[in-house]
């Protein structure tokens, strides 16, 4: 079974600073990557997702990620943080088992944004 | 509407009670997905549905029952609870095969048991 590791369960970084989340991988495929961003009590939102074809994959509210095989990383960024990206962050993996795709998560990584 | 609704949105309950989740999709997908999200531990899958065939129960305790009737549509059944499922359980839905579709999640169910 795939697993999804973020390093650093929290972040915080000033307003205007770089965004950098980690996320690495065990696969032995080439895997389907994503990042998904929480805010309080609300569902999971996605953020941008990695299939195939380019590796730096451009997502929604600035974010992009870069997918690194030899590192099997797929790091978030953002070059200014903004008040309003204070949430937790999910990097997940999505795995074929038993005929379906499931998506495997990791811990989160809560991105607090100071003044 | 569009896109994944759960009700309730919060619910308590006591140990002997039994209540009911229930997320909709508008979004045409085949499969549903269960999970328990819970404060310090990562998301946990609980149960698969794929054309409305139960694909995958990840070990839940028969406490939790899953249904689901149509590729819209899915229920998880509630009864006996233990203070320790208190969570938000999240549904999700996405296209099968899928892989590199992404999930949809709802909003979610704030379940505290008492």
């Amino acid at each position: 079974a795939q697993s999804v590791t973020q390093l650093g369960s929290h972040v915080s970084v000033s307003e205007g600073a770089l965004v950098l989340l980690r996320c690495n991988y065990s696969s032995s495929v080439p895997p389907y990557l994503f990042w998904y961003v929480q805010y309080p009590n609300q569902g999971l939102q996605l953020l941008l997702k990695y299939t195939t074809g380019a590796t730096l994959v451009k997502g929604i509210n600035g974010f992009e990620a870069e997918f690194k095989k030899s590192e099997t990383s797929f790091h978030l960024t953002k070059p200014s943080a903004h008040m309003s990206d204070a949430a937790e962050y999910f990097c997940a993996v999505s795995e074929r088992d038993s005929g379906t795709y499931k998506y495997i998560f990791g811990t989160g990584t809560r991105l607090k944004v100071l003044a | 509407e569009t896109g994944v609704t759960q009700t309730p949105r919060h619910l308590v309950m006591g140990m002997t009670n039994k209540k009911s989740l229930k997320c909709e999709q508008h979004l045409g997908h085949n499969a549903m997905y269960w999970y328990k999200q819970s404060a310090k531990k990562p998301l946990e899958l609980m149960f698969v549905y794929n054309f409305k065939e139960q694909t995958e129960n990840n070990s839940v305790p028969s406490r939790f029952s899953p249904e689901c009737p149509n590729s819209s549509h899915l229920f998880l059944h509630l009864h006996t609870l233990q203070p320790e499922d208190s969570a938000l359980y999240l549904c999700a839905s996405s296209q099968d095969p899928g892989g590199t579709t992404e999930a949809f999640f709802g909003q979610g169910t704030r379940l505290t048991v008492v």
